[in-house]
């Protein structure tokens, strides 16, 4: 099992729909979780982060976590063509050092 | 300070050249890590300092990488005897001394071409 994984899409949504995107990853004892959008040729760029059960939302962005489960979803509200991104899902593992392990990423596409 | 800066921004370089790359994390960042990205893969981890001690290296790093931090400030990754496979961006990432509850803010990357 990968330590971090993703559905590759890509996924497409309607202009204006929910985007959701989701993760799960294999360390039962990791504690924090981050969202990752990355343009194509750019680097990453941090969106989300969490680090309790339940929901965590900022502005059009929701994350929810479910440790028992070990999953960590994105929900991205009234997508714009803007959102066109790829979104990585990042963990920080407890039984590394102190790094972060990436998925493979979601390519998102919102067709106007 | 404006962020982690990376230089270059690109390099091409022809196979069995030694290639060099800087990163200048953000000043109060004591933590430095250097990732690899492959198209359509997300960033794979290769090693991490912590002030300018080498703490954790990827068991996939070969003997042809090093990378070192010393002062604890800028940071160098090197590449010797380059290969094809080795063509791919180069994201270094930094962040804070408190805990690891906080994510990475990367560089704008180095895009390495080998010829």
């Amino acid at each position: 099992q990968k330590e971090v994984e993703q559905n590759s899409g890509p996924l497409s949504v309607p202009e204006g729909a929910i985007a959701s995107l989701n993760c799960t990853y294999s360390d039962r004892g990791s504690q924090s979780f981050f969202w990752y959008r990355q343009y194509s040729g750019k680097s990453p760029e941090l969106i989300m982060s969490i680090y309790s059960n339940g929901d965590k939302e900022d502005g059009r962005f929701t994350a929810q976590l479910n440790k028992a489960s070990q999953y960590v979803s994105l929900l991205i509200r009234d997508s714009q063509p803007s959102d066109s991104a790829t979104y990585l899902c990042a963990v920080n593992m407890k039984t590394s050092y102190d790094k972060v392990i990436f998925g493979p990423g979601t390519s998102l596409s919102v067709i106007p | 300070d404006t962020g982690v800066s990376q230089d270059p921004r690109h390099k091409i370089t022809k196979r069995g050249q030694n290639v060099t790359f800087r990163c200048d994390p953000i000043s109060e960042h004591n933590r430095l890590y250097w990732y690899r990205q492959t198209l359509g893969q997300g960033p794979e981890f290769l090693t991490y300092f912590q002030n300018e001690a080498q703490l954790e290296k990827s068991r996939l790093l070969s003997d042809r990488f090093s990378a070192e931090r010393p002062k604890g400030s800028f940071s160098t990754l090197e590449i010797q005897r380059t290969e094809q496979g080795d063509s791919a961006m180069y994201l270094c990432a930094s962040r804070g001394p408190r805990d690891t509850t906080t994510g990475y803010t990367f560089g704008s990357g180095t895009r390495l071409t080998v010829v």
